[in-house]
């Protein structure tokens, strides 16, 4: 399998912009992830889906943020409009299943600028 | 919610040189995972620790859970270059199914 794949690896927008980023989780795997990882706040979790529902948002850090997973193999988080705060890079993570003893398996990570 | 410490924050060391790495839970650990990140790359799964006093080694890598389950140690004999990047301890938060992790630590293996 070729791990999960994040696109794209970088992306420059500018502010105001919608910006969205893309994951295709491994096959098989039923839990999928968002995090965001910045400099001063380190990995945050920003959406949680179990067979492709969401299952806990909470982390989600405004309305500008929404995601959707259409389909087993397919996400997206979208950030409508941008700012300058979203900067970051965007993980995305499957595993199977959830709890002690599951791994986490992470992309390569989007890093996005906004500007 | 559950916070993780990591330190030190950041470290540079000799190749060839021992180094440790803590990671601090405020609540009892019930799954311990070390991630190692690349710089400009996505995590790499290394060990997770479960039982108090749990020990795990990956080539020179060890990682222990101590007996109260609160904190973890990462120790890497004999450093290469090829050790270098960011150690990320992670946790399973209050709710059972995602990993909160700590900031990291910094890794630079000098020749």
């Amino acid at each position: 399998d070729a791990g999960v794949i994040q696109s794209p690896r970088h992306e420059v927008t500018e502010m105001g912009q919608e910006v969205t980023l893309r994951c295709k989780p491994i096959s098989g795997h039923n839990s999928l992830f968002w995090y965001r990882q910045t400099m001063m706040r380190g990995l945050e979790l920003l959406i949680y889906f179990n067979n492709n529902v969401p299952i806990d948002d909470s982390g989600m850090p405004e309305d500008r943020f929404s995601a959707k997973m259409p389909n087993a193999s397919f996400s997206t988080l979208k950030i409508q409009p941008s700012e300058p705060r979203d900067s970051a890079v965007y993980f995305c993570a499957s595993s199977l299943g959830v709890g002690v003893n599951t791994e986490a398996f992470f992309g390569q990570g989007t890093r996005l600028t906004v500007v | 919610s559950q916070e993780l410490e990591q330190s030190p924050q950041s470290l540079i060391v000799q190749e060839g040189k021992n180094l440790t790495i803590n990671c601090t839970s405020s609540k009892t650990l019930y799954g311990l995972y070390w991630y190692k990140q690349k710089y400009g790359e996505g995590l790499i799964f290394l060990m997770m620790l479960q039982k108090g006093g749990e020990e795990k080694s990956h080539e020179k890598i060890t990682a222990k859970l101590d007996e109260k389950k609160q904190q973890s140690s990462l120790h890497i004999t004999a450093s290469q270059p090829s050790h270098a990047g960011i150690y990320l301890c992670g946790a399973l938060g209050d709710s059972g199914y995602a990993l909160n992790f700590g900031k990291g630590t910094s890794l630079l293996v000098t020749p």
